[in-house]
């Protein structure tokens, strides 16, 4: 089976400009997360989708990151504008069932890196 | 406030030997635990779970162990392989939730 797979792998833009992460977990899962990995402050969550719907975006940074799931295969987390301290890896990872007691299954990861 | 701690940033240990990791909590509504290994430029992997009912699981040379008293577990791995170098991560998480809470790794190296 396809584990998660994450695009691109590496992005290196200026700062200012809109920045797009894409993720498409594993089939027949229907929970997806979104984290960021940081040197200070470790792996963060910052959305969770439960069946294609938003449950919990309390750990997105500030209004310039958005995230959607507009179906089962495929999510998205925007930044916009882009800001230098949003460099990070940024991962994707999906379950199954409500997320509970079950393994989350992460991807390869986004490394973005903002001048 | 760091609710999940792995106190050990990096070890290094003999090939053959035994490798002991760490991980401290201070949530006491957490009852799922996790070790994962992540190798660099890749995702986190699950590697080995255990639910609070027990004290003890074991998949083949991994072993995760649960002391609920002081909110301790450990992965043991034993015979370390020079493939097992990486880092690995402990979470927790609380039934009825879907947040696991990441320590921030131990980087382990086994010496050939």
């Amino acid at each position: 089976d396809a584990g998660v797979i994450q695009s691109p792998r590496h992005e290196v833009t200026e700062m200012g400009q809109e920045v797009t992460l894409r993720c498409k977990p594993i089939s027949g899962h229907n929970s997806l997360f979104w984290y960021r990995q940081t040197m200070m402050r470790g792996l963060e969550l910052l959305i969770y989708f439960n069946n294609n719907v938003p449950i919990d975006d309390s750990g997105m940074p500030e209004d310039r990151f958005s995230a959607k799931m507009p179906n089962a295969s495929f999510s998205t987390l925007k930044i916009q504008p882009s800001e230098p301290r949003d460099s990070a890896v940024y991962f994707c990872a999906s379950s199954r069932g409500g997320g509970d007691l079950q393994p989350q299954h992460f991807g390869d990861g986004t490394r973005l890196s903002i001048l | 406030d760091q609710q999940v701690k792995q106190n050990s940033p990096s070890l290094s240990v003999q090939e053959g030997r035994i490798s002991i990791l760490n991980c401290d909590y201070t949530n006491s509504m957490f009852d799922y635990f996790l070790w994962y290994k992540k190798y660099p430029a890749e995702g986190p992997t699950f590697l080995i779970s255990i639910s609070s009912i027990k004290d003890k699981n074991e998949d083949g040379r991994f072993t995760v162990f649960l002391n609920k008293s002081a909110k301790h577990l450990s992965l043991h791995i034993v015979p370390s392989q020079p493939g097992d170098s990486a880092v690995y991560f402990c979470a927790a998480s609380a039934s009825g939730t879907y947040k696991y809470i990441f320590g921030t790794g131990t980087r382990l190296k086994v010496l050939a």
